[in-house]
C-alpha cells in the first residue's frame, strides 16, 4: 500500500464546478504540501499546511492531522486550473513523500 | 517564477555517460533538495543538503551523487547512465526555520 493515496486519479469537470481532491496518508508528518504541475512539467507549491485550513484565491486546502487526511478544493473552476495536483506530506523536516497525483481537466 | 534556477533545461545523452545537473536556490535559502520524477516511479526524494552538508538521503542510487558549494548552489552528478534514469530532475530550496519548499523548473534528462 502506498504511503500517500490520492483520489480521484483523474477528474474531468465543466467550468464553474466545485472541485475536491482528497489525500490520505499513513506516515507521521510535520506538514503537507499541495503542489500543482502543468503540462510543461514545472511544479508550483500551492500550499503548505500543518493544521486547519488555508485559502488562496479560489483554492482552499484543509488538513485533519488526527484523521491523516487533507483535501484541496477549487471553487468556480476554470480551464486554466487544468493540471496535475500532487499531495506531498512532509516527514520530519526534510523528506517529502508524494501521492501519485490527480489529473484535473476543466472543460469550457 | 519560484526564484530557484536549474540548468540545463534539457539534456540528451547516451547510456554509460556521466552528466551534471545544476541548481541555484532562492537567495537566502540554505537547504537544497533533489527529486526525480519518472513515468513509472512518480516523484521521489533523492537527497537534501543544508549549508553545504548532507542532511537527508532518500532513494538515491550509488551511481548518483550530489554536493552543495559554499555559494549554496548544488550539483547532482549522475554516472553510468541507464535508460531508466531518463526522468525529470527537480531541485527545491527552503529557508532555514520553515519547511516550505520552492521548486525549480526541472531538468529533463533523456538517456538513449
Amino acid at each position: 500500500k502506498n504511503e500517500v493515496e490520492q483520489s480521484p486519479q483523474n477528474l474531468t469537470a465543466q467550468e464553474g464546478e466545485f472541485i475536491t481532491i482528497n489525500c490520505s496518508y499513513s506516515v507521521g508528518i510535520s506538514a503537507l504540501h499541495w503542489l500543482q504541475q502543468h503540462p510543461g512539467g514545472g511544479i508550483v507549491s500551492l500550499f503548505m499546511l500543518s493544521s486547519g485550513k488555508k485559502k488562496h484565491g479560489r483554492l482552499i486546502a484543509t488538513i485533519n492531522i488526527q484523521e491523516k487526511h487533507s483535501s484541496l478544493h477549487i471553487t468556480a473552476s476554470h480551464p486554466r486550473d487544468s493540471a496535475v495536483y500532487i499531495c506531498a506530506p512532509l516527514q520530519g523536516a526534510q523528506k517529502l513523500v508524494f501521492g501519485q497525483g490527480t489529473r484535473l481537466t476543466i472543460n469550457p | 517564477d519560484s526564484g530557484v534556477t536549474q540548468t540545463p533545461k534539457h539534456l540528451i545523452t547516451a547510456t554509460g555517460q556521466r552528466v551534471t545537473l545544476r541548481c541555484s536556490p532562492r537567495s537566502g535559502d540554505l537547504s537544497v533538495y533533489w527529486y526525480q520524477q519518472s513515468l513509472d516511479q512518480g516523484l521521489q526524494f533523492l537527497i537534501q543538503y543544508y549549508n553545504g552538508e548532507e542532511r537527508a538521503k532518500g532513494n538515491i542510487l550509488e551511481r548518483f551523487s550530489a554536493q552543495q558549494f559554499p555559494d549554496l548552489h548544488s550539483e547532482l552528478n549522475l554516472s553510468s547512465l541507464e535508460l531508466g534514469d531518463s526522468a525529470l530532475y527537480f531541485c527545491a530550496s527552503s529557508v532555514a526555520g520553515t519547511n516550505e519548499q520552492f521548486f525549480g523548473p526541472g531538468t529533463r534528462l533523456t538517456v538513449l
